[in-house]
């Protein structure tokens, strides 16, 4: 079972560049998740999406834009890469919230902008 | 927004002992999660907990859902080297679908 499936897993961006992570799930998930982890630190939300043409910010959202055209893909937008970017990328999907609320991870992006 | 202190961030051990950590919240969680992060790896969940007082085991590890809501312990016995890696504890609040996740501990087991 491929489960959250994430590319690129590494890429190097140079200031002002712009990127699109992937995220793809194939559990038929309505909830899809993007977060970032810097360093020695836990899982900041940056948006997430209730389902297929529906998407809210969440804490971190500056920077970052997304889409969920379809309920197996969530891609993430890096329109003018900055430093302050520079982190690993977990895309994360859950069953609808009334019947359970685990959130199952991909194996992330690690993104440098130099 | 909620918040969680999960300590404690750091913890160095010998192979066969006990571990345990904990996270706190000043606000009512529904449900707990615990994961665990290998290197270079995504979180994989370890246990979830959906009732106060909940007692949940999973091979070594047990993890309970405390009786205020506000809380949750994990504990590891008798270590190995592969229990390496950070944990994470995630609470689902009472308001909606976005968990909140505390900062982690990491583990170093000592063979």
């Amino acid at each position: 079972n491929a489960g959250v499936t994430q590319t690129p897993k590494f890429r190097i961006l140079k200031i002002g560049q712009s990127m699109t992570l992937q995220c793809a799930q194939d559990m038929n998930h309505n909830y899809m998740y993007w977060y970032r982890q810097d360093p020695g630190m836990g899982l900041k939300l940056i948006y997430y999406s209730v389902g297929a043409g529906i998407t809210d910010k969440g804490e971190v959202p500056n920077g970052y834009n997304v889409s969920r055209s379809t309920t197996e893909d969530f891609p993430l937008r890096l329109e003018l890469a900055a430093p302050s970017q520079t982190s690993v990328y977990f895309c994360a999907s859950s069953p609808p919230r009334d019947i359970q609320n685990i959130q199952y991870f991909g194996a992330g992006t690690r993104l440098s902008v130099l | 927004g909620q918040q969680l202190n999960q300590s404690p961030q750091s913890m160095f051990i010998q192979e066969g002992e006990d571990v345990s950590m904990n996270c706190t919240s000043s606000s009512i969680f529904n449900t707990w999660l615990w994961y665990k992060q290998d290197p270079g790896e995504g979180p994989v969940l370890l246990i979830a907990l959906y009732k106060a007082g909940e007692l949940t085991s999973n091979g070594r590890l047990t993890a309970q859902f405390g009786i205020t809501r506000k809380d949750s312990f994990l504990n590891i016995s008798a270590s190995i080297p592969s229990d390496v890696g950070i944990y994470f504890c995630a609470g689902l609040g009472t308001s909606g679908s976005r968990l909140t996740f505390g900062e982690g501990t990491q583990l170093t087991v000592n063979p």
